[in-house]
């Protein structure tokens, strides 16, 4: 699949590592955004981008960071200050920031914590 | 903030049957609503969605609903087919915000 590229697509981690899951788009879309979705429940919005250089936390940023020095690139860092980060994570864009519209949605990182 | 409940959280219809899944939400600035469709394993995708100035929209066998006055909008799948099993979920934005999800419909279709 084009258009937006999660990676790695299984990710295992030791308790106490930081790792940085990967999301890069080629949709030129300004907008970015990082969702945590566990089983049984929706999508929940970790931090989002509405341009470069530019970001904000979402709901759940607690334990996150993010980046973004490119427009193509969103990269999101899972710390150790995460007390629960076994999750499904995903990455969208969309279009412009000022009306969200569609959302595309990247394949999805799964990220285990051993 | 915008909060969107879903019901049911799982749906079970015999294939050709039609499912409606029902989403409220309580934010009265929302007014974009769409339905994304995320098959096992895969990513969510844009299956249908609507905006406030608008009551309905169809898109062959899908169909969206909106309600302004009471808050909710329905996504109804008519002649259902094995592939449209799926989770489906709804989402609520007013202008220029972010999505807020809902929970999540699991559909099952049997054959």
């Amino acid at each position: 699949d084009g258009g937006i590229t999660q990676s790695p697509k299984y990710l295992f981690r030791k308790e106490g590592q930081n790792v940085t899951l990967s999301c890069e788009q080629n949709l030129n879309h300004d907008a970015m955004y990082w969702y945590r979705q566990d089983p049984g429940q929706g999508l929940r919005l970790i931090y989002y981008s509405q341009i470069v250089n530019d970001f904000q936390k979402g709901d759940i940023a607690e334990g996150y960071s993010v980046s973004r020095e490119k427009k193509e690139s969103f990269p999101l860092t899972v710390t150790s200050a995460q007390k629960n980060p076994t999750a499904f994570y995903l990455c969208a864009s969309s279009p412009t920031s000022g009306n969200r519209g569609e959302q595309f949605f990247g394949p999805g990182t799964r990220l285990t914590v051993l | 903030g915008e909060n969107v409940e879903q019901h049911p959280s799982t749906l079970s219809v015999q294939e050709g049957d039609s499912a409606v899944i029902k989403c409220t939400y309580s934010d009265s600035a929302s007014n974009y609503f769409p339905w994304y469709k995320q098959e096992l394993g895969k990513r969510p995708q844009l299956i249908i969605d609507i905006r406030s100035n608008v009551g309905e929209k169809k898109d062959q066998r899908i169909a969206v609903t909106l309600n302004k006055t009471a808050k909710h909008f329905s996504l109804h799948i008519t002649e259902t087919q094995p592939e449209d099993s799926a989770v489906y979920f709804c989402a609520a934005s007013p202008y220029g915000q972010n999505f807020v999800f809902g929970p999540g419909t699991r559909l099952s279709v049997l054959p």
